[in-house]
């Protein structure tokens, strides 16, 4: 079973629009972690954020924002103001003891800004 | 410095080569992971070692052989691949594989070609 969604395959949108990519994850656990990774054409996946279950706050960096919801099991990722650089596939990991803390990643959502 | 390195960059070779990837990190991390990467897919675990032990092996065909000579290198050996083995092949590190997690930071990937 999908451990974790990402609904979205392709988003494409114009530079300086917002984008709001979309995260629903499944995990009978109590403590998980949460990951979300960039990885750009050139193919390396950048670590952008972690979140544990106790957390539940949002977090801001920059242009980037994170909405964690357990309520709906959710982590969602904004990207405010989007620029060409952002564009890349960006995914949603789900790490669970008891799944050894192997990252269960989604599918990926490929985002495209044009200028 | 949350760097990972890895050469070579792009592999081609033929079913009866022999060949080998090269993973370095420098930060002290205990955890490293190969992950096998296919074209619009996301990365799939192939290999973890913990404290230079082979902690994790995803049922993965002889024909790859990992190894970690110390703390901060890894490799992958490869003999007698297949054509549908063509992929991008990363490397991660992490400080521990234990609780809580260590967020896995990756390298840029080689593109390995098997003709």
């Amino acid at each position: 079973a999908q451990k974790v969604t990402q609904a979205q395959t392709e988003i494409s949108v114009v530079e300086k629009e917002d984008v709001t990519l979309d995260c629903v994850y499944e995990t009978r656990d109590t403590t998980y972690y949460l990951f979300w990774y960039k990885q750009p054409p050139s193919g390396e996946l950048v670590f952008l954020i972690r979140r544990n279950s106790f957390d539940e706050q949002n977090e801001i960096s920059g242009r980037y924002s994170w909405n964690f919801q357990k309520s709906t099991s959710s982590f969602n990722f904004t990207i405010t103001a989007s620029q060409v650089v952002d564009s890349a596939v960006y995914f949603c990991a789900l790490s669970e003891s008891t799944n050894d803390y192997k990252l269960s990643f989604g599918a990926g959502t490929t985002v495209t800004v044009r200028a | 410095d949350t760097e990972v390195t890895q050469t070579p960059k792009h592999l081609v070779m033929g079913m009866t080569n022999k060949k080998s990837l090269k993973c370095e990190q420098h930060m002290g991390h205990r955890a490293m992971y190969w992950y096998k990467q296919k074209a619009k897919k996301p990365p799939e675990l192939m290999f973890v070692y913990s404290y230079e032990k082979l902690s994790i092996n995803e049922s993965v065909p002889s024909r790859f052989s990992p190894e970690c000579p110390n703390s901060s290198l890894l490799n992958l050996h490869l003999h007698a691949l297949q054509p549908e083995d063509s992929a991008l092949y990363l490397c991660a590190s992490s400080q521990v594989l234990a609780i809580p997690p260590g967020t896995q930071y990756f390298g840029p990937g080689t593109r390995l070609l098997v003709l």
